[in-house]
């Protein structure tokens, strides 16, 4: 089975609630910060992306959530489905270093029905 | 569109075997990547190639080469394959360096 994610923190939620997903960032010179979704056994899958100009975005009952002040990113999904079961990641690009694609560790997020 | 393959899904080498693992995406993206992602390590950047022609070490680059033999297609090589090498790996692409990255669906590698 997947091994990745063994380790990560869980949010359980229970279907049809708000979730929210929180990303310490480490670099205050990130100015570009992705979400991504993976699910088991499948490449991370791009969410929502938010510039440092930015403090909210919103897509189709995602929003994201930018706090430049203590470097923290959050996920809020609407209404969550057991779709949304997953491993989420936040990504952030460095202004001056744009070849690399921070990520952190991620956060699984368990839907009960 | 496809967005970005991979090949193959799954791999068991024995140490000191060699192999090439294939990307390929059809989004006309300039800039692409390999990553390998670990229990609890998160995913992290063995080589990228800004754009077509060129090619640079990532985070972890030791015991790698790559090859962008055109646009569409960046190669990750492993010449003698450790059992540390042991993960899943994942090309990705972008139009440009500060752009998003697509990712492909994995390759599984196991080294016994």
């Amino acid at each position: 089975g997947e091994s990745v994610g063994l380790h990560l923190p869980t949010l359980s939620v229970q279907e049809g609630d708000n979730s929210i997903i929180n990303c310490a960032y480490s670099n205050s010179a990130s100015d570009y910060f992705i979400w991504y979704k993976q699910e088991s056994g499948k490449g991370p899958q791009f969410i929502i992306d938010i510039r440092s100009n930015m403090d909210k975005r919103q897509g189709q009952r995602v929003t994201v959530l930018l706090n430049k002040t203590v470097k923290h990113l959050s996920l809020q999904i609407a209404a969550t489905q057991p779709g949304d079961s997953a491993v989420y990641f936040c990504a952030e690009i460095p202004q001056y270093n744009t070849d690399k694609l921070i990520f952190g560790t991620g956060t699984r997020l368990q839907v009960f029905p | 569109n496809a967005g970005v393959t991979q090949t193959p899904k799954f791999q068991v080498l024995k140490t000191g075997q060699s192999m090439t693992l294939q990307c390929a995406q059809d989004m006309n993206h300039n800039s692409m990547y390999w990553y390998r992602q670990d229990p609890g390590m998160g995913l992290r950047l063995i080589y990228y190639s800004a754009s077509e022609g060129t090619t640079d070490k990532g985070e972890v680059p030791n015991g790698y080469n790559v090859s962008r033999l055109n646009k569409r297609e960046f190669s990750l090589r492993l010449e003698s394959a450790a059992p540390s090498q042991t993960s899943v790996y994942f090309c990705a692409s972008s139009d440009w360096l500060e752009e998003t990255q697509y990712f492909g669906p994995g390759t599984r590698l196991l080294v016994l």
